[in-house]
């Protein structure tokens, strides 16, 4: 049973432009969505995280919109630069039922910005 | 900027043989997490830590992974015996409180077993 569905799969866009990547969750009891870059070879890096009591959080140019009534939350990476081309991972995360908070991750998104 | 460190960075091993991963946390990190990372997928997790107890292994194959924190700092997995199927990046993770968040993960063990 996969919790957290991720799309796409693939993406490619041009410098400059905007990339999106959408996920959603199935378990309304998840109060914690983080993104993860990954490298080729490379460990996760937490990105950018946001809880269901915002509707919206942005860092730089990373933002992330969050959609509690139809469970989905997507990433917005405004300005795309090449060195932004990497696997994107979505998470999500509860502490209820005996949870212990662990992360169920989506499948990944794997992002290219051509020069 | 501390860092999660892994060793080793690669490892090759042959089916039936024991083979073991090593993981320090973030200092001060009260929970550990291994995950496991089959190529094209997001990380699986196989077991964590809070402290020197195990939460949660509740997806940790126990016929063959084994893992224990002894002082509740640093982290070792050992499988035993390899098989194929268990060819992957094993990474490892750590966060500050027992309430989960912001996980910090280390460069993984990529593991292909032959």
């Amino acid at each position: 049973q996969q919790q957290v569905k991720q799309s796409p799969q693939s993406l490619i866009v041009q410098k400059g432009g905007i990339s999106i990547i959408n996920c959603a969750y199935e378990n309304t009891a998840f109060d914690y969505f983080p993104w993860y870059q990954q490298f080729p070879g490379k460990g996760p890096a937490l990105l950018i995280a946001i809880r269901p009591d915002v509707s919206e959080k942005k860092e730089g140019r990373f933002t992330i919109s969050f959609n509690k009534s139809a469970k989905q939350f997507s990433l917005h990476i405004m300005d795309s630069q090449p060195g932004d081309s990497a696997t994107y991972f979505c998470a999500a995360s509860m502490g209820s039922g005996g949870s212990n908070y662990k992360l169920t991750f989506g499948k990944g998104t794997l992002l290219t910005v051509n020069p | 900027e501390a860092e999660v460190a892994q060793s080793p960075r690669y490892k090759i091993t042959e089916k039936s043989q024991a083979v073991a991963f090593w993981c320090d946390p973030i200092s001060g990190h009260a929970t550990l997490y291994w995950y496991r990372q089959i190529l094209g997928q997001g990380p699986e997790l196989l077991v964590q830590f809070q402290d020197e107890s195990v939460v949660d292994d509740s997806q940790l194959p126990k016929d063959r992974f084994s893992a224990e924190r002894l002082k509740g700092v640093d982290s070792t997995l050992k499988i035993q015996p390899a098989e194929l199927g268990d060819s992957a990046m094993y990474l490892c993770a750590s966060s500050l409180f027992r309430r989960g968040g912001e996980q910090y993960f280390g460069p993984g063990t990529r593991l292909t077993v032959t």
